[in-house]
């Protein structure tokens, strides 16, 4: 069973246009974290986000943190086919880390 | 720097048969992490060590067994390897970083169970 829930599992868009990926879960969490996977590698960190409502940004990619420190969004602006990959999320609580399914995400040039 | 490092990258068993996959990390971590990671599943928690010496079961444990030999090396031992255990393995540690614990993964060992 998941506890973090990924919203949509794939998504496929073409270069220049805008996506948000959606990470939901009914526990609470101290902090929460995006990495970004791509094929044949490990997961790297993107951001961590630990204050409910902040807002951190990265270049184009936009990252929020839920007011209740619940659920979090990824927000791509003119997305590029360097964007592609693998989106995953995780709820990290006292030093252990609870990841989502991910989403898959193609930017076609 | 080399971070985290996996072997092997790659490795076929037949079933029944036991294999240790590696991990070693270099940034003198306390907490070192084995997942599994399967489609449409993401990556699932198979054991943890928070320092040297600990070490505690994740949410999929059932057929692995761990050693934390020391602060730089944590191992993943398969004693009796069955289908159901092909997936990429993600050895990864992590350090406390003003409240939030920073990840580092490694490259991954892709392992086919016949």
């Amino acid at each position: 069973t998941q506890l973090l829930e990924q919203s949509p599992q794939f998504l496929s868009i073409q270069e220049g246009e805008n996506l948000t990926v959606y990470c939901n879960s009914s526990s609470v969490f101290s902090s929460l974290q995006w990495y970004r996977q791509e094929p044949g590698e490990g997961p790297v960190l993107l951001v961590t986000v630990v204050t409910g409502g902040e807002v951190k940004k990265l270049k184009r990619l936009t990252f929020q943190f839920g007011d209740a420190r619940k659920d979090s969004s990824l927000h791509i602006t003119a997305a590029q086919p360097g964007d592609t990959g693998l989106y995953l999320c995780a709820g990290v609580n006292w030093g252990k880390f609870q990841f989502g399914a991910g989403t898959q995400v193609v930017v076609t040039p | 720097n080399a971070g985290v490092t996996q072997t092997p990258k790659f490795q076929v068993l037949k079933t029944g048969q036991s294999m240790t996959l590696q991990c070693a990390q270099d940034m003198n971590h306390n907490s070192m992490y084995w997942y599994r990671q399967d489609p449409g599943m993401g990556l699932r928690l198979i054991y943890y060590s928070a320092s040297e010496g600990t070490t505690d079961k994740g949410e999929v444990p059932n057929g692995y067994n761990v050693s934390r030999l020391n602060k730089r090396e944590f191992s993943l031992r398969l004693e009796s390897a069955a289908p159901s255990q092909t997936s990429v393995y993600f050895c990864a540690s992590s350090e406390l970083v003003l409240g939030a614990d920073t990840q580092y993964f490694g490259p991954g060992t892709r392992l086919t169970v016949l």
